[in-house]
């Protein structure tokens, strides 16, 4: 399967811990986004990289988050200080050209 | 009000029944328009893809766009009880990089 790729599948962690997810996105695409989707609602953006160079960030997007992609291919987000409002399906997605966008399988957060 | 807009749904129909599922939206800058397939606990997959308005099809699967009311329809034919999940519409921007912003999704339920 050549599909992009999240990993884990699922975290549980305590509050004030702290976790990090990693995207495997597809091959020679150069556009990566991560989307956070809570219960009952639509994916929403949080931040996109162009190769390695990342080019916006939403508001949503704390001090306590931090995203990389070091080398322009695989991704990681990683939260600080976990909160419970933290516990969402957290969403990468990866393109050729910007437009169309291919998600993985999410990582699933319950923080406790 | 949010820029996307769907009925949450839950939508029930008999398995054979043509579906037909809305979404509205306000920002007059969005020029393209998508539709994601989500089942529970999944990450989305994206059906259909149009940056014009008129229709689009794909085997059983039609995309809608009228830009001059701000409004987008996807018709299944046929629908089979495969197709149950949430349905996501999603508007981008003009331009290679920008976000997409999600409407919460439409769930659809095609009993036997």
């Amino acid at each position: 399967d050549t599909g992009v790729s999240q990993d884990p599948r699922h975290k549980i962690t305590k509050r004030g811990q702290n976790v990090t997810f990693r995207c495997d996105p597809i091959s020679e695409h150069n556009r990566l986004y991560w989307y956070r989707q809570t219960l009952g609602q639509g994916p929403e953006f949080l931040t996109y990289f162009q190769n390695e160079a990342q080019l916006e960030k939403s508001r949503l997007l704390s001090d306590r988050f931090s995203a990389e992609r070091p080398k322009g291919s695989f991704s990681t987000l990683e939260i600080q200080r976990t909160e419970q409002g933290d516990s969402a399906m957290y969403l990468c997605a990866s393109s050729p050209t910007g437009d169309e966008q291919f998600f993985g399988p999410g990582t699933r957060l319950t923080v406790l | 009000q949010k820029e996307v807009e769907q009925d949450p749904g839950p939508l029930s129909v008999p398995e054979g029944a043509i579906v037909s599922l809305n979404c509205t939206y306000s920002n007059s800058a969005f020029q393209y328009f998508m539709w994601y397939r989500q089942y529970s606990r999944k990450g989305p997959e994206l059906l259909m893809y149009t940056y014009s308005s008129g229709n689009k099809e794909d085997g059983r699967f039609t995309a809608q766009v009228d830009k001059s009311s701000k409004y987008i329809s996807l018709f299944i034919r046929d629908s089979q009880p495969s197709d149950s999940a949430t349905y996501l519409c999603a508007n981008k921007l003009t331009g290679g990089g920008n976000k997409l912003t999600f409407g919460t999704g439409t769930q659809l339920k095609v009993e036997l």
